[in-house]
């Protein structure tokens, strides 16, 4: 149980356009997800907190106009990295909330700006 | 006061032996610390985690001890296996009210030699 999914696994896309990443969670309701951007050989950075129906809160830092989150229904949310640039290139990772504090995590989106 | 400090960076282990990872908190709100352990392109995996109640879990090789007077844990992996190889991640967090933000320690890579 308690598996959450994202999609796509891997994106490479141009500087200057959008890329929408998906994550779901598969056989729970999840009330809270929370995305998180890693570069390598570093820490889980948290960037938003994500509630269903209602509008993330963002990390300080964070650029809420480029990095848009919806969490339309209780398994899923998604995160939209708008004009995107080279320096946006990182892994992403959504997590979402069973109980109050247990947190399980997707696989990852790695995102290739060129 | 939000960090969690995480030791050692690196580590290599001989199969079969014990590895051990500690980490340090400053905060004294927090409530809950689970373990993960990611493999290189994957997501965190929830290892084992535990509350401030109790001083020690043990979920089959994989042990947390907790020193609430010293803000102190560690994750203790006996009988340590080649599979084991990874990077393990501490974290700390409290209960908000909406939703519970993980803070997490800086990651401890893991090798173990045959």
């Amino acid at each position: 149980g308690a598996v959450v999914s994202q999609h796509p696994s891997w994106v490479i896309c141009k500087s200057g356009t959008s890329v929408k990443i998906e994550c779901r969670s598969l056989d729970f309701q999840a009330t809270t997800m929370f995305w998180y951007r890693q570069f390598p050989k570093q820490s889980l950075m948290l960037m938003a907190t994500s509630n269903e129906g209602s509008k993330a809160t963002y990390e300080q830092g964070v650029e809420k106009d480029k990095f848009l989150i919806n969490h339309a229904s209780l398994t899923l949310s998604t995160l939209t990295v708008t004009s995107a640039h080279p320096e946006d290139s990182s892994f992403y990772i959504c997590s979402a909330s069973v109980a109050e504090d247990t947190q399980y995590f997707g696989p990852g989106t790695r995102l290739t700006v060129l | 006061q939000q960090q969690v400090k995480q030791s050692p960076q690196s580590l290599i282990v001989q199969k079969g032996g014990i590895s051990i990872i500690n980490c340090a908190y400053e905060n004294t709100a927090f409530d809950y610390f689970p373990w993960y352990q990611q493999f290189p392109g994957k997501g965190p995996a929830l290892l084992i985690a535990i509350r401030p109640d109790v001083s020690e879990k043990k979920e089959g090789r994989f042990t947390i001890s907790f020193n609430k007077s010293a803000k102190q844990f560690s994750l203790h992996i006996m009988d340590s296996q080649p599979g084991d190889s990874a990077t393990y991640f501490c974290a700390a967090s409290t209960y908000t009210g909406t939703a519970s933000k993980l803070t997490f320690g800086t990651g401890t890579r893991l090798q173990v030699t045959l």
